[in-house]
C-alpha cells in the first residue's frame, strides 16, 4: 500500500518570502501521479499542482512549483512571493496509474500561516 | 470548469436516524465518485469508490452497511449514513472524476459537515 508523510504540522512564511513544504511517499508503482491540494478554511478542495512521474522535468504553475525526486520518493511544495492568500492546509497526495489514479492517498497535512 | 456540487453543507441529526449527502456532478459526467471523511485537523481517507451502474467499493474498516453508496447516474452519487451515532460526526468530502482518462483531474464537492447528537 501507498503511504504518503508530510513532517512539517505547520509551517510559516513571511508575506512575499519562499516557503518549502515537504513530502515523502513510499510506493511499489512505477507510474503514478502527485499533487499538492490546498484546503482553506472553507475546507474546499484545491488542486494546486500535479506532478507525473515518468515527467522528470519539475511542474511549475506561476507561483507555485515542486522539486519532484524520483528515487528518493520526495515531492516538495515551493511557494514563493507568498500571499496572504495562501495560508490554508495543504495535502500532499499520490495517485496510482491506471484505475487507482483517482484512488488518492493523502498525507496528513501542513498548516501553512502567511505573516506580514 | 468542473463543478461538484455537495448537499447538504451541513447537517445534524439526531442518534439513531439516517442522513443522506448527495454528491452532484454538474456540468460534466461523473463515471466515478469517491466518498472521503475528514476528523477535524486530520487527513482525508478514502471511504469508498462508487461507479456507476455497480456497487461501491469500500475501503478496509468501512462498514458497508453503515455507510451505503448509491451511484445511479452518471451525474449523482448518494451516501448514506444510517443509525447515525456521535462518532459518525465529521466531515464528507466527495470527488469526481469524469469519463476518458484515468488520469483527468479530480473535482471536489465542498463537503458536509454532519453532527449526530
Amino acid at each position: 500500500a501507498q503511504t504518503v508523510t508530510q513532517s512539517q504540522p505547520e509551517m510559516s512564511v513571511q508575506e512575499a518570502e519562499t516557503v518549502t513544504l515537504s513530502c515523502t511517499y513510499d510506493t511499489s508503482e512505477s507510474d503514478y501521479y502527485l499533487f499538492w491540494y490546498k484546503q482553506p478554511p472553507s475546507r474546499q478542495m484545491i488542486l494546486v499542482i500535479r506532478q507525473e512521474a515518468y515527467k522528470q522535468q519539475n511542474a511549475t504553475e506561476n507561483r507555485f512549483s515542486v522539486n519532484f525526486q524520483k528515487a528518493a520518493k520526495s515531492f516538495s511544495l515551493k511557494i514563493s512571493d507568498s500571499q496572504l492568500g495562501d495560508a490554508a492546509m495543504y495535502f500532499c497526495a499520490y495517485g496510482g496509474n491506471t484505475g487507482t489514479a483517482s484512488k488518492l492517498t493523502f498525507g496528513t497535512g501542513t498548516r501553512l500561516q502567511v505573516t506580514l | 470548469g468542473a463543478v461538484v456540487s455537495q448537499h447538504p453543507s451541513w447537517v445534524i441529526c439526531k442518534s439513531g436516524t439516517s442522513v443522506k449527502i448527495e454528491c452532484r456532478s454538474l456540468d460534466f459526467q461523473a463515471t466515478t465518485m469517491f466518498w472521503y471523511r475528514q476528523f477535524p485537523k486530520q487527513s482525508l481517507m478514502l471511504m469508498a469508490t462508487s461507479n456507476e451502474g455497480s456497487k461501491a467499493t469500500y475501503e478496509q474498516g468501512v462498514e458497508k452497511d453503515k455507510f451505503l453508496i448509491n451511484h445511479a447516474s452518471l451525474t449523482l452519487s448518494t451516501l448514506t449514513v444510517t443509525s447515525a451515532h456521535p462518532e459518525d460526526s465529521s466531515f464528507y468530502i466527495c470527488s469526481a472524476r469524469g469519463a476518458g482518462s484515468y488520469n483527468s483531474p479530480l473535482h471536489f464537492g465542498n463537503g458536509t459537515r454532519l453532527t449526530v447528537t
